[in-house]
């Protein structure tokens, strides 16, 4: 079965710095791999996905992600955070394999100071 | 326009009531599930549905049960309710083709469920 961890369960970072969230997976196959945000009191929100090919995937508001296969290893970045990018957010595993559900990890809160 | 629409938004109820939560989604996805988020963010799967089909029926205490009366609605009922049961629940769509889940979810904004 594929799991899923983020190792940082809270990252802080000035607004205009830039961003990155860690991302690894164990899996024994190429997986599928997501990353979700969640603001508070809402739903998650999909960021990004990666199925195959370009291992650098782009995605919306202005984030994206490398898939690195040695580091197992899907990490989301982004150059130049807002205030409002402050939220949880979640990176999930599937696998083909099983019923393909993914698995989520923990989440990671993001904290923007001005 | 909410393309994933859950009522209520919060519920709070008295142990061993029933209460239900209904959702429904206009996107034309194939494919709805029922998600559980415990007061730690972890989010797990409880159910899913497949054009109206139960697919998917993770280890949830059978005081769960979920039905589907189209492919666009998909609603979850909650017997006996107890105070672990308090969390947010969540429903997701998506449009499968061969991979389950593989093409990312359009989740609901969540109902907020407190036992008290």
């Amino acid at each position: 079965a594929q799991s899923v961890t983020q190792p940082d369960i809270h990252i802080t970072v000035s607004e205009g710095a830039s961003l990155e969230l860690r991302c690894n997976y164990s899996y024994g196959a190429t997986p599928y791999l997501f990353w979700y945000v969640q603001s508070p009191g809402q739903g998650l929100q999909l960021l990004l996905k990666y199925f195959s090919g370009d291992t650098l995937v782009q995605g919306i508001k202005g984030f994206e992600a490398e898939f690195k296969r040695s580091q197992s290893s899907f990490n989301l970045r982004k150059p130049s955070v807002h205030w409002s990018d402050a939220a949880e957010y979640f990176c999930a595993v599937g696998a083909a394999g099983g019923s393909y559900i993914p698995t989520f990890g923990r989440g990671t809160s993001l904290i923007v100071h001005p | 326009d909410t393309a994933v629409s859950q009522t209520p938004k919060y519920l709070v109820t008295q142990m061993g009531n029933d209460k239900s939560i209904k959702c429904e989604q206009n996107l034309g996805h194939d494919t709805m599930y029922w998600y559980k988020q415990d007061s730690k963010k972890f989010l797990k799967i409880m159910f899913s549905y497949n054009n109206k089909e139960l697919i998917i029926n993770e280890t949830v205490p059978n005081r769960f049960s979920p039905k589907s009366p189209d492919k666009a609605h998909l609603n979850l009922h909650i017997n006996s309710l107890e105070l672990g049961d308090s969390a947010v629940y969540f429903c997701a769509s998506s449009q499968e083709g061969t991979v389950l889940g593989g093409y990312g979810y359009t989740f609901g904004s969540g109902t907020r469920l407190t036992v008290v």
